[in-house]
């Protein structure tokens, strides 16, 4: 199967420790995009990437969050200093070169529970 | 402030009846209307997405239908199935121009259930 992957798929960790997750979008794609899904909600946009480089931040992600995408390939997002507040499903998606269209493929998600 | 406003929350529907879930925008520099399926677990899948430029999109037993006047879109499934019970989201993005990435605004989600 060829399409997004994360890792891990669940993630418990105690308040105040750093977490990171991995985003691995389907290849050739060169649009990468992170959104944050609480129970019951919709997800909500995080971050974008074209190619390498990080082009919008959503204000949801404080100076807590950081996101690489360091090859243009997979990407990365860390939490430093977890809060109870951060508990939530962490999605990625990709997306191919706009003019082939813009249809978002999701991963399954990182479910994040912070003690 | 929600850009994309989703009704209902919830919806039981038979086996065999229509399913229908509404969403309205306010933005009109939105461009791009895809509505998602969301089982417990997963993440997002597309079902099916709409432009402005037409009014109806049918795939299969869903259809999309769309009034840019009213600035809102709909969608409809046919012969609703128990396999169909999920959340479905509705989105929308801004179209091309100066800054704009792509980014999917999200309705609130409408969690369907059919009853066999």
């Amino acid at each position: 199967d060829t399409g997004v992957s994360q890792d891990p798929r669940h993630k418990i960790t105690k308040r105040g420790q750093n977490v990171t997750f991995r985003c691995d979008p389907i290849s050739e794609h060169n649009r990468l995009y992170w959104y944050r899904q609480t129970l019951g909600q919709g997800p909500e946009f995080l971050t974008y990437f074209q190619n390498e480089a990080q082009l919008e931040k959503s204000r949801l992600l404080s100076d807590r969050f950081s996101a690489e995408r360091p090859k243009g390939s997979f990407s990365t997002l860390e939490i430093q200093r977890t809060e109870q507040g951060d508990s939530a499903m962490y999605l990625c998606a990709s997306s191919p070169h706009s003019s082939r269209g813009w249809t978002q493929y999701f991963g399954p998600g990182t479910r994040l529970l912070v003690l | 402030q929600q850009q994309v406003k989703q009704s209902p929350q919830s919806l039981i529907v038979q086996k065999g009846g229509i399913s229908i879930i509404n969403c309205a925008y306010e933005n009109t520099a939105f461009d791009y209307f895809p509505w998602y399926q969301q089982f417990p677990g997963k993440g997002p899948a597309l079902l099916i997405a709409i432009r402005p430029d037409v009014s109806e999109k049918k795939e299969g037993r869903f259809t999309i239908s769309f009034n840019k006047s009213a600035k809102q879109f709909s969608l409809h499934i046919m012969d609703s199935q128990p396999g169909d019970s999920a959340t479905y989201f509705c989105a929308a993005k801004k179209g091309d121009g100066s800054g704009n990435t792509g980014k999917l605004i999200f309705g609130q989600g409408t969690t369907l259930q059919v009853k066999p």
